[in-house]
């Protein structure tokens, strides 16, 4: 069985900083897929980035990138000059399939943009 | 695009009775389906896998007679709770993957369906 830890229950940052949630996860698979997903107060997921374990180069999308470790089994997310909107729950999540497969979410940090 | 919509957004039922929450892709075909469970304050677990035509995969320690999946359609995804009890109560998520699958073959998540079981 696949899990996935996030080890931050909770983080605050200020306003333009960066700010670097971690993800542990632990699989017998070669190939799979990696995800965060912002929760907003409206509770409607929305996926940050993805990426593929077979993909050496890390994902990017525009203030989010990834830093992907397959061989410690680490996906950290770095949210650079972090923006009131970021205000969130950020959920690490796992599949083997991609879209085929339900995902193996973490626990979750809560994180706080302070202006 | 690819949006995904569930009804009713927040249901209130009474013990004992049975309440059904759909999920539907608006502008997509979706075979697959997925359906979560979101305790407060807690990450969602995957209760099953809805393929349209076919029975649902439930998840190790999900009770398939509690929660009936029924994906009927290529747009349209049920989860019913059966004889539903406090403990019930709930946020539930579903998800959902284009067909025919293209580009980053994503899954497209619902808005949730808050259940309060008195």
């Amino acid at each position: 069985a696949q899990t996935v830890t996030q080890s931050q229950p909770e983080m605050s940052v200020q306003e333009a900083e960066t700010v670097t949630l971690s993800c542990t996860y632990d699989t017998s698979e070669n190939n799979y897929y990696l995800f965060w997903y912002k929760q907003p107060p409206s509770r409607q997921m929305i996926l940050v980035i993805r990426q593929e374990a077979y993909k050496q180069q890390n994902a990017t999308e525009n203030r989010f990138s990834v830093n992907f470790q397959k061989a410690a089994k680490s996906f950290s997310l770095k949210i650079s000059d972090s923006q009131l909107g970021d205000t969130a729950m950020y959920f690490c999540a796992f599949n083997v399939g991609g879209g085929a497969d339900g995902l193996t979410f973490g626990k979750g940090t809560h994180l706080i943009i302070q202006p | 695009g690819a949006v995904v919509s569930q009804h009713p957004s927040w249901v209130i039922c009474k013990s004992g009775t049975s309440v059904k929450i759909e999920c539907r892709s608006l502008d997509f075909q979706a075979t697959t389906m997925f359906w979560y469970r979101q305790f407060p304050k807690q990450s969602l677990m995957l209760m099953a896998t809805s393929n349209e035509g076919s029975k649902a995969t439930y998840e190790q320690g999900v009770e398939k007679d509690k929660f009936l999946i029924n994906h009927a359609s290529l747009t349209l995804s049920t989860l019913t709770v059966t004889s539903a009890h406090p403990e019930d109560s709930s946020f539930y998520i579903c998800s959902a993957r284009p067909w025919p699958v293209t580009g980053d073959d994503e899954q497209f998540f619902g808005p949730g369906t808050r259940l309060t079981v008195l």
